[in-house]
């Protein structure tokens, strides 16, 4: 049982254009959530993140949003950029702060051309 | 910033032989360390959370005596797949904690291609 899931499994844009990445999850427990950022060939890189006492967090050229109604949550990148392309993995904790226990979806590979 | 270290990236080899991978944390003291399974198109899945000095706790499903871990130091975690066979298969990523400060997100490492012949 997926209880985090990206269902677009990958996402083509223009470079200057907005990339949203988004993300659903099954657990009304979950109070945490992350955006991972990977490359081939190499782990994933902590990307911003958002409490559940918030619906929306920014930092430079990404936000993310929270919908805890609707148990969806998405990142958008703006302006996306060719090195942004990379797979792009959300990921929740029933705790506020605590990443011991990270739920990851399936991914979606975005890919930014010029 | 934090780096994790994990070595090796890729091992291939013959069915029953046991592989061991290593995970450093090379700026900081990792209290906890956690170890990752992803197979093709799938999710990152926790195998089992290492903390220093004590035994590791394995997520249900997965075997302890098939998945020996190891967190002597508080930089240093090892995995051993023991006798490994080909649905071992996958790539298996470690990332680490600094604990005691709960805003911190987990440190990946580059992870492991494990194939099993």
């Amino acid at each position: 049982d997926q209880q985090v899931k990206q269902n677009s499994p990958s996402l083509s844009v223009q470079e200057g254009r907005i990339s949203i990445l988004n993300c659903d999850y099954t657990n009304s427990m979950f109070d945490y959530f992350l955006w991972y950022k990977k490359y081939p060939a190499e782990g994933p890189t902590f990307l911003i993140s958002i409490s559940s006492i918030k619906d929306k967090n920014e930092d430079g050229r990404f936000t993310v949003f929270l919908n805890k109604s609707a148990k969806h949550l998405s990142l958008h990148i703006v302006p996306s950029q060719p090195g942004d392309s990379a797979v792009y993995f959300c990921a929740a904790s029933p705790e506020i702060y605590n990443t011991d226990k990270l739920i990851f979806g399936t991914g979606t590979r975005l890919q930014v051309f010029p | 910033g934090a780096v994790v270290s994990q070595h090796p990236s890729r091992v291939i080899c013959k069915s029953g032989t046991s592989v061991k991978i290593e995970c450093r944390s090379l700026d900081f003291q990792a209290t906890t360390m956690f170890w990752y399974r992803q197979f093709p198109k799938q999710s990152l899945m926790l195998m089992a959370t290492s903390n220093e000095g004590s035994k590791a706790t394995y997520e249900q499903g997965v075997e302890k005596d098939k998945f020996l871990i190891n967190h002597a130091s508080l930089t240093l975690s090892t995995l051993t797949v023991t006798s490994a066979h080909p649905e071992d298969s996958s790539f298996y990523i470690c990332s680490a904690s600094r604990g005691g400060d709960s805003n911190q997100p987990q440190h990946f490492g580059d992870g492991t291609r494990l194939s099993i012949l």
